[in-house]
């Protein structure tokens, strides 16, 4: 089994909608991210948690809202979906550990079309 | 501002040969910079990381360079294979273990 999964892996939806996007890990890890991917404009970071008490805004997180229900849950909502949120969304985690390789480790993927 | 630039066009090379793609940032101080493989439909895996005080780093075929003073990370693969083929993205990782990526450069490896 994966060890970061996401779902669903493809979503269309209407302007207005809420929509949420559910990331799982079995990694153990303590830090979760959520970014969104668009041709040309690389990985930008959304949302990240360092565990389950912490979660702070990253460089686009307007329009966005998270929810961390466990070390292992990380939730992405759109409250209000609109066409310019059309994207490829990754989630990825990381271990806290001091003697780690601090590589981050990404879900397969969510692709979210919203008309 | 704070900026990450990869070559812009894509890299299109016969197999065997070495691809060289350019990583080169502004109005960073990166404790680490790392590369990430992206193919397509899937997430980003980590290949290799290089610290600020560290001037290269390999893994198998691959060859890492820092430069601090350039502000330029270079990354190599040599003897290159179709199944290298990929986008590569570098990534800088800030004091507060943020990463923030560069747009990617897409290789095409030629059998």
């Amino acid at each position: 089994d994966a060890d970061v999964t996401q779902t669903p892996r493809n979503r269309i939806t209407k302007t207005g909608k809420r929509i949420m996007l559910e990331c799982s890990q079995t990694k153990g890890h303590d830090r979760m991210y959520w970014y969104r991917q668009d041709p040309g404009l690389g990985l930008r970071l959304i949302y990240y948690s360092f565990d389950v008490k912490d979660i702070n805004k990253g460089e686009i997180s307007d329009g966005y809202s998270v929810s961390r229900q466990a070390q292992a849950k990380f939730s992405l909502s759109l409250e209000s979906a609109i066409p310019n949120q059309t994207a490829l969304y990754f989630c990825a985690t990381q271990s806290g550990a001091e003697s780690s390789y601090n590589e981050q480790f990404f879900g397969p993927g969510t692709r979210l079309t919203v008309l | 501002s704070q900026k990450i630039e990869q070559n812009s066009e894509a890299l299109n090379i016969q197999e065997g040969k070495t691809a060289t793609l350019t990583c080169n940032y502004t109005n960073y101080s990166p404790a680490y910079l790392q590369w990430y493989r992206q193919d397509p439909g899937r997430g980003p895996v980590f290949l290799l990381l290089i610290r600020e005080n560290e001037k290269e780093k390999r893994k198998e075929r691959l060859k890492v360079t820092f430069d601090t003073t350039l502000k330029q990370s270079l990354f190599h693969i040599t003897a290159s294979q179709p199944a290298d083929s990929a986008t590569y993205l570098c990534a800088l990782l800030s004091n507060d273990y943020k990463l923030s990526f560069g747009a990617g450069t897409t290789v095409t490896v030629r059998a």
